[in-house]
């Protein structure tokens, strides 16, 4: 079965420090690949995708992200963190004509 | 304004009640979902549609129904058989399954 699995559920973390989030997929064949992020009472939102090409993406707010087929990984990461970037973040893949699967999500606390 | 609405933002039905979510899209988009975000859960899929006059379970379908008797609407209908129905439950939708989704802002359903 088709599954997205997150490697923490909390990070708290200071300003300034840098971020990095792990994201592994169990898929067969094409996947695509996505970090959505939910800021506190907001729309769940886009923050980057991967479909295919060079496999470092880049998104909004600083974040990019980094496709390594060998070890079925998409991994978020920013260089340095801001309180604003305090929200939940999901990761999510898609393959086919199939739903996207999600992850469970990993709550970032970033203190000022 | 292009985007998903979901109605009402807050809901509140006795228990035992069944209760209509609404959700619409103007984005001409084919494939319409409902999910259920639950505290530590992620996203978890109910019901999808890849197109008008059809839809299929997701993970948890039970004690739900649907209907995709238009592209811009997938109505949800949480059921007297649905054994915890207190949740956060979020709309989206997509071109085609496995690319990009938008989400709506979501509702948040409490049964007394």
């Amino acid at each position: 079965a088709q599954s997205v699995s997150q490697h923490n559920h909390h990070v708290i973390l200071s300003e300034a420090a840098s971020l990095e989030l792990g994201c592994n997929y169990s898929y067969g064949g094409t996947v695509n690949l996505f970090w959505y992020v939910q800021y506190p009472g907001q729309h769940l939102q886009l923050l980057l995708k991967y479909f295919s090409g060079d496999p470092l993406v880049k998104g909004i707010k600083g974040f990019e992200a980094e496709f390594i087929k060998s070890k079925f990984s998409f991994n978020l990461r920013k260089p340095s963190v801001q309180w604003s970037d305090t929200a939940e973040y999901f990761c999510a893949a898609g393959s086919g004509y199939s739903t996207l699967t999600f992850g469970k999500g990993t709550m970032l606390l970033v203190s000022p | 304004d292009g985007g998903i609405t979901q109605s009402p933002k807050y809901l509140f039905r006795k228990e035992g009640q069944n209760v209509t979510l609404s959700c619409e899209q103007n984005l001409n988009h084919d494939a319409m979902y409902w999910y259920r975000q639950d505290p530590g859960q992620g996203l978890r899929l109910i019901y999808y549609s890849q197109i008008v006059n059809d839809f299929q379970k997701g993970d948890i379908a039970e004690g739900y129904s649907v209907s995709r008797e238009k592209k811009e609407s997938f109505p949800l209908t949480v059921t007297s058989a649905q054994k915890n129905p207190t949740a956060f439950y979020l709309c989206a939708s997509s071109i085609s399954g496995d690319n990009e989704q938008f989400f709506g802002p979501g509702t948040r359903l409490t049964v007394l």
